[in-house]
């Protein structure tokens, strides 16, 4: 089955202590993101990555850090200057064909961040 | 930047009836607009999808309608049915901008009554 998976489901910070959320996708997309989800907001982009070794900051990337080793792989890391991490977080991926990202986005199941 | 608004946030809906969620936009030059669905526990899915220059567009039980004048598109569900169920997300796309340049709305949790 080709798909997004994040894990874990469900994660719990400690004050100070940064935190790393997996993302693997099977897709063979070049293109991957993360986004955040709070109750009653839409989603927010953090960071998105075209390309490995390359990625680039969303709209609210303050607290958060990425890397694209593998072009299958884009963790996500919640560090201690991330003062309101709890949050739903998504990542997805989508195809580039011809150079051209395109614009469907495939979802992960998501993890819950919650702090203790 | 743009701006998506969403309404309604919740909606009841007994089955077999319609749901209509509507969005306006403010980016006169956004040129895609797409619709989410996400399930509980899961992740969004996209369910369909309307580019400006088309008015409607049609997937079995499903529809979009975009008035690009008033800068608004809606989603009309006919037919409902329990696994409707859901958090409907629109989103707007500036113009030659890729995914990274989409704005979601806020969500209607749409539930369906027996």
């Amino acid at each position: 089955d080709g798909g997004i998976t994040q894990s874990p489901k469900y994660l719990f910070r400690k004050e100070g202590q940064n935190v790393t959320l997996s993302c693997e996708q099977n897709l063979n997309h070049d293109a991957m993101y993360w986004y955040r989800q709070d109750p009653g907001q839409g989603l927010r982009l953090i960071y998105y990555s075209q390309i490995v070794n390359d990625f680039q900051k969303g709209d609210i990337a303050e607290g958060y850090s990425v890397s694209r080793e593998k072009k299958e792989s884009f963790p996500l890391t919640v560090t201690s200057a991330q003062k309101n991490p709890t949050a739903f977080y998504l990542c997805a991926s989508t195809q580039t064909t011809g150079g051209l990202t395109n614009e469907k986005l495939f979802f992960g199941s998501g993890t819950q961040l919650s702090v203790l | 930047g743009e701006n998506v608004e969403q309404h309604p946030s919740t909606l009841s809906v007994q089955e077999g009836d319609s749901a209509v969620i509507k969005c306006t936009y403010s980016d006169s030059a956004s040129n895609y607009f797409p619709w989410y669905k996400q399930e509980l526990g899961k992740g969004p899915q996209l369910i369909i999808d309307i580019r400006s220059n088309v008015g409607e567009k049609k997937d079995q039980r499903i529809a979009v309608t975009l008035n690009k004048t008033a800068k608004h598109f809606s989603l009309h569900i006919t037919e409902t049915q329990p696994e409707d169920s859901a958090v409907y997300f629109c989103a707007a796309r500036e113009r030659g901008g890729t995914a990274s340049k989409l704005t979601f709305g806020t969500g209607t949790r749409l539930q369906v009554t027996l």
